[in-house]
């Protein structure tokens, strides 16, 4: 069974840092591409950054450029991101997914884990 | 940027009813075309795929149509499970995968 579970949300003050980790199991985590979603509070969804297997491409939605960095450790089914100069802005539910790559939809998801920015 | 604009925002429907939800893209995207499916606390659910393609374990109620930067998602009869916020999402130029802002489908 495919599984996705976020961890490392939680309450931090604006200007702050946070890191989000992703662990992958029951399928070749090292075959697929990666992405972070979030959902501010009563908004729709919005992609936030990508990774290809093996990191050699990366790109960011233009609201979290320069201050999130995504990574992945294949060796541990992982995926990662560190968000730095946190905004109130950037509160919401922070989902991981997986995508074959090239042009795929998102086939499976994970729970999300929620993050709230606020002094 | 792709902008996908999902109309309408909100649509009011009975059980067993048909819904059709409308999705369109600023520029052409081919059928490059997913709908997915939100309800609270839950992960989102990959309902439609290459813009008609049902993913695996979708009813056969769930169907989607288009191409270009028109689509659409019809579900012939509403169950009281399919009451949710659904999405589409292009992805014709990876990893920028834009999503439409939703609609919401309520009792």
């Amino acid at each position: 069974e495919v599984q996705l579970v976020e961890s490392g949300g939680g309450l931090v003050q604006p200007g702050r840092s946070l890191r989000l980790s992703c662990v992958a199991s029951g399928f070749t985590f090292d075959d697929y591409a990666m992405h972070w979603v979030r959902q501010a509070p009563g908004k729709g969804l919005e992609w936030v950054s990508g990774i290809s297997w093996n990191s050699g491409t990366i790109d960011y939605a233009d609201s979290v450029k320069g201050r999130f960095t995504i990574s992945r450790d294949n060796a541990k089914n992982s995926l990662f991101l560190q968000m730095n100069s946190l905004r109130t802005e950037d509160t919401g539910f922070y989902y991981c997914a997986k995508n074959i790559g090239g042009t795929s939809p998102f086939d499976y998801w994970g729970q999300g884990t929620l993050v709230t920015v606020s002094s | 940027e792709i902008v996908m604009t999902q109309s309408p925002g909100t649509l009011s429907v009975s059980p067993g009813e048909r819904a059709t939800l409308s999705c369109r893209a600023s520029q052409t995207v081919g059928s490059n075309l997913a709908w997915y499916q939100h309800k609270p606390g839950q992960a989102p659910r990959l309902l439609i795929s290459d813009a008609s393609t049902r993913a695996t374990g979708i009813p056969a109620r769930f169907s989607g149509s288009g191409s270009g930067t028109e689509f659409t998602l019809t579900i012939s009869s509403l169950q009281s499970e399919d009451f949710a916020v659904y999405y589409c999402q292009h992805y014709n130029r990876w990893p920028r995968y834009t999503f439409g802002q939703g609609t919401k489908l309520e009792i």
